[in-house]
């Protein structure tokens, strides 16, 4: 399957700094990517979706000034958590659909996601 | 949206074969189903996808009955690292992404 690279895999930070994930699609082109946040022994929970060249569409309750979103390229997706407190520590993981379509079924390929600890 | 129950966990041995149900009562007909596995500080990992009857590829079976209210994953001789997090998504191209159920905990034993 495509592969999406994503990093940092993880990052400890302190309070009030911002920290940029980085999401990238390496052999396919990405119109469209997602930002989920996953808290331990949980599902995921889609924050935004990323449109190329457009704002994001953020989730009822994600603050759109704290996780910012920024899809310049096709192939490149980054998520910056501004401010960030401890209350932000969490897995975030990335997703992107290929368009075209490279195989029939599987269409969303995802990132191997990023640990966020704030200290 | 349609919303997926499963069960929360599951316990089987090495070699066995492990089913996983998931509930959907409200999947519409512009939908699909599909599994992603998922383990420990890990994006998930796509298994299977089908939209009714029974899809097999070379890691898992997918049956899906007629009235399309739930479907079973199917995983022949499972091993210890099939020990994961399992989830069934359901939704059309427009909102397939959205809901993530809680998934079902798989703990294969030796």
């Amino acid at each position: 399957g495509a592969v999406v690279s994503q990093h940092p895999s993880r990052v400890i930070c302190k309070s009030g700094t911002s920290v940029k994930i980085e999401c990238r699609s390496l052999d396919f082109q990405a119109t469209t990517m997602f930002w989920y946040r996953q808290f331990p022994k949980q599902s995921l929970m889609l924050m935004a979706t990323s449109n190329e060249g457009s704002k994001a569409t953020y989730e009822q309750g994600v603050e759109k000034d704290k996780f910012l979103i920024n899809h310049a390229s096709l192939t490149l997706s980054t998520l910056t958590v501004t401010s960030a407190h401890p209350e932000d520590s969490s897995f975030y993981i990335c997703s992107a659909r290929a368009i075209p379509r490279l195989e029939d079924d599987e269409k969303l390929f995802f990132g191997s996601g990023t640990q966020l600890s704030v200290l | 949206l349609a919303k997926t129950t499963q069960p929360i966990s599951m316990d089987s041995y090495e070699g066995q074969e492990v089913n996983i149900t998931c509930s959907h009562n409200n999947i519409a007909t512009n939908d699909y189903i599909t599994w992603y596995q998922q383990f420990p500080s890990q994006g998930p990992r796509f298994i299977i996808q089908g939209y009714k009857t029974k899809v097999t590829n070379e890691v898992a079976s997918l049956f899906i009955p007629a009235d399309r209210k739930s479907s079973t994953l199917s995983l022949p001789r499972v091993s210890l690292s099939d020990t994961a997090v399992y989830y069934c998504l359901v939704g059309s191209d427009s909102n397939y992404q959205l809901i993530w159920g809680a998934g079902t905990k798989l703990i294969i034993k030796p």
